[in-house]
């Protein structure tokens, strides 16, 4: 079946402009996941959504990344006002259950962002 | 706190050696998960294992190995007869809450 897909590929933009990065999850799939990876700080987790549950937004980074999940499938990352530092790849992964219990999380292709 | 280590940086072999990635985690639970991830160049995350404390059995899968100690705190890779395509980043993490704690990754160049 299919996978988890990202779009876009690539993006840059110029500091200070929005951007909106885009996951779907894979079919059936309850739970969806956000991180992000750049040279300097590795694998870090940003937010993951849980079915109806209010989503875990402790891993982001300041106030102008959100994040919203409609109709429990499909999820947006928006990062206002970039900047330079946001640079990195944006990934999203999705599982068939999250929380406590535990399943596989599976990753899509990833993001890449780059911030001029 | 909840932490994972994964002291070699880079590891470098000839084709057909045998190679061991190292992995030391932290954490209070009693009960977690442990996972294996490989990223080749093309930078997808791959799933390769997930593994949970009550379970100690090590595991194989054709070249790949895994050998989890709860005592010393290690869920170490070993892959047999390694192949120029074992060549990628290899990720091990551990599940904390919702989410997964990385190590940093061990860069693994099968050379011919």
């Amino acid at each position: 079946g299919a996978g988890v897909s990202q779009s876009p590929s690539n993006k840059v933009t110029e500091k200070g402009k929005d951007v909106e990065l885009r996951c779907d999850p894979i079919s059936g799939h309850t739970a969806l996941y956000w991180y992000r990876q750049s040279l300097g700080q590795g694998l870090e987790f940003l937010i993951y959504f849980q079915g109806n549950s209010a989503p875990d937004k402790s891993g982001l980074p300041s106030d102008r990344f959100s994040a919203e999940r409609t109709g429990g499938s499909v999820s947006t990352l928006t990062i206002q006002r970039t900047q330079q530092e946001d640079s990195a790849v944006y990934l999203c992964a999705s599982s068939l259950v999250g929380g406590q219990r535990t399943d596989t999380q599976y990753f899509g292709p990833g993001t890449r962002l780059t911030v001029l | 706190a909840q932490k994972v280590t994964q002291a070699q940086t880079e590891i470098s072999v000839v084709e057909k050696e045998d190679v061991t990635l190292d992995c030391v985690y932290e954490t209070r639970d009693t009960t977690y998960y442990l996972f294996w991830y490989k990223q080749p160049p093309s930078g997808e995350l791959v799933f390769l294992i997930r593994r949970n404390s009550f379970d100690e059995q090590n595991e194989i899968s054709g070249r790949y190995s895994w050998n989890f100690q709860k005592s010393t705190s290690s869920f170490n890779f070993t892959i047999t007869a390694s192949q120029v395509v074992d060549s990628a980043v290899y990720f091990c993490a551990l599940k904390g809450g919702g989410k997964l704690i990385f190590g940093q990754g061990t860069t693994l160049q099968v050379k011919p």
